[in-house]
């Protein structure tokens, strides 16, 4: 099972928007809805941000959103700070019944 | 929730490791749970999940064969055994609680590193 296709680093300044993207197949994110996101700080443990394609976890912040087009899904930050410097992880179900993850995504807060 | 993991540290190629996952906080036989590992300098990598009995089990194809996910509900434990390692699979590895579905956690441990080498 191959990894998720995401861009290897994206930034933006405070208060501006950044999308990342996630391209997987037909097998995995174009075959069903169980795609989520994590953000992940150095050191610390990954943190659910979007489970189900779109849903917040509780105490999540509403600045982050998720969607889904084809095979490409995609987590949208709106009102960039300065803590949501970290890497950013995609994950789906797939039609094998293993889960991928993508390859991360640097997120650098200008 | 509180998920502590044990038993990393170093092993030569081809040797043996169990890593545990002590869970608290929550009713751990109603969830699955989840190994995920981390590379040195690598991104998330999916390794293992169990049902909330332990009857069902999923592995990625990268250990297939070689490692063995279990747990213990009476103990509040998950585990993962290791063989045959390899320098690859040197790792942090973190335990992670199911979400409502197992294909997604909402409480990850901090991790135990692995380190494979001769």
């Amino acid at each position: 099972q191959s990894a998720l296709t995401q861009p290897a680093s994206v930034s933006g300044s405070p208060g501006q928007s950044i999308t990342i993207s996630c391209t997987g197949t037909s097998s995995d994110i174009g075959g069903h809805n169980y795609i989520s996101w994590y953000q992940h700080h150095p050191d610390k443990a990954p943190k659910l941000l979007i489970f189900d394609v779109s849903s917040r976890p509780s105490g999540v912040s509403d600045r982050f959103f998720g969607s889904k087009f084809g095979n490409t899904a995609s987590l949208t930050i709106s009102g960039l700070q300065a803590e949501d410097e970290a890497d950013y992880y995609c994950s789906s179900y797939t039609s094998s019944t293993t889960v991928v993850f993508g390859g991360g995504t640097k997120l650098t807060v200008l | 929730v509180q998920l502590l993991e044990s038993g990393g540290g170093l092993v030569q190629p081809g040797g043996s490791l169990r890593l545990f996952c002590a869970a608290s906080g929550f009713n751990f036989d109603n969830y699955a749970m989840t190994w995920v590992r981390q590379a040195p300098g690598k991104g998330l990598e999916w390794v293992s999940s169990t049902g909330n009995s332990g009857a069902v089990t999923y592995y990625a194809d990268s250990v297939k064969g070689r490692f063995t996910i279990s747990r213990d509900n009476s103990k509040n434990t998950l585990y993962l055994q290791m063989h045959s390692l390899r320098a690859e699979d040197t790792a942090v590895y973190y335990c992670a609680k199911a979400g409502s579905g197992w294909s997604h956690s909402d409480y990850w441990g901090q991790g135990t590193l692995v380190t494979v080498s001769s």
